[in-house]
């Protein structure tokens, strides 16, 4: 079964530090990138950060909001993406998904399947 | 407030059709695959349909989906129950070099 499981969640006060995990399983995991998403509670989706497949440069991006706090990798020989999450606002406060999301070059052709259950991160003082 | 359009509610009653609109600009929906999730309450998205081109080109079981300049519709045919859940469309953009979604759309079958 292809799977992806997301961890490392918790509470956190604003300017500290956290770590998440998704580790894949059911698939080639060095053949796909990944993607984090993330819902605040009550509201709809957004993107957070990807990282291409290694023979694609792992090459990362990242949405504005997030941009020179957050920093994505990943490290194939454990199937595993990683999301370290830096200088966290009250306004980071989400449920963050992993996805695998897709084998292209191109993101416009990733299709974000499966999606981790998600792990939650609160940041409050 | 999201940058692809959708309403915020659809309803129907049980073996209706119902349609989501999700509308857009020519930097994402006019240039790039359109994506649909599906949501229940309390889980994790799960990825639905898509659809790239001008012609109806995504179809798995009761629901479809469609693209029409920078427009895109999910339609779902003989509601059911099961189908509560929120929809969110979803779409690179080239301008914001990003993901656009949607903000979603609750379907409630009466």
């Amino acid at each position: 079964e292809v799977q992806v499981v997301d961890s490392g969640g918790g509470l956190v006060q604003p300017g500290r530090s956290l770590r998440l995990s998704c580790t894949g399983s059911g698939f080639s995991f060095g053949d796909y990138a990944m993607i984090w998403v993330r819902q605040a509670p009550g509201k709809g989706l957004e993107w957070v950060a990807f990282i291409r497949r290694q023979t694609h440069g792992a090459t990362t991006h990242y949405a504005a909001s997030v941009r020179g706090r957050f920093i994505i990798s990943r490290d194939d020989d454990k199937s595993v993406a990683y999301l370290q999450m830096n200088s966290l606002k009250t306004e980071d406060t989400a449920m963050y998904y992993c996805s695998r999301a897709g084998s292209n070059y191109d993101p416009g052709w990733y299709l974000f399947d499966p999606w981790g259950q998600g792990t939650l991160v609160t940041v409050s003082p | 407030q999201s940058v692809l359009s959708q309403p915020s509610s659809v309803s129907g009653t049980p073996g209706q059709s119902v349609t989501i609109s999700c509308s857009g600009s020519s930097s994402n929906i006019g240039s790039n695959a359109i994506k649909w999730y599906q949501q229940f309450p309390g889980t994790a998205p799960k990825f639905l349909i898509y659809s790239h081109n001008d012609q109806p080109s995504g179809v798995r079981d009761r629901f479809s989906a469609s693209r029409s300049g920078t427009s895109a519709s999910l339609a779902i045919s003989g509601l059911q129950s099961a189908d509560e859940a929120d929809y969110y469309c979803a779409a690179w953009d080239d301008s914001l070099n990003g993901w656009v979604f949607g903000g979603g759309t609750k379907v409630t079958v009466l």
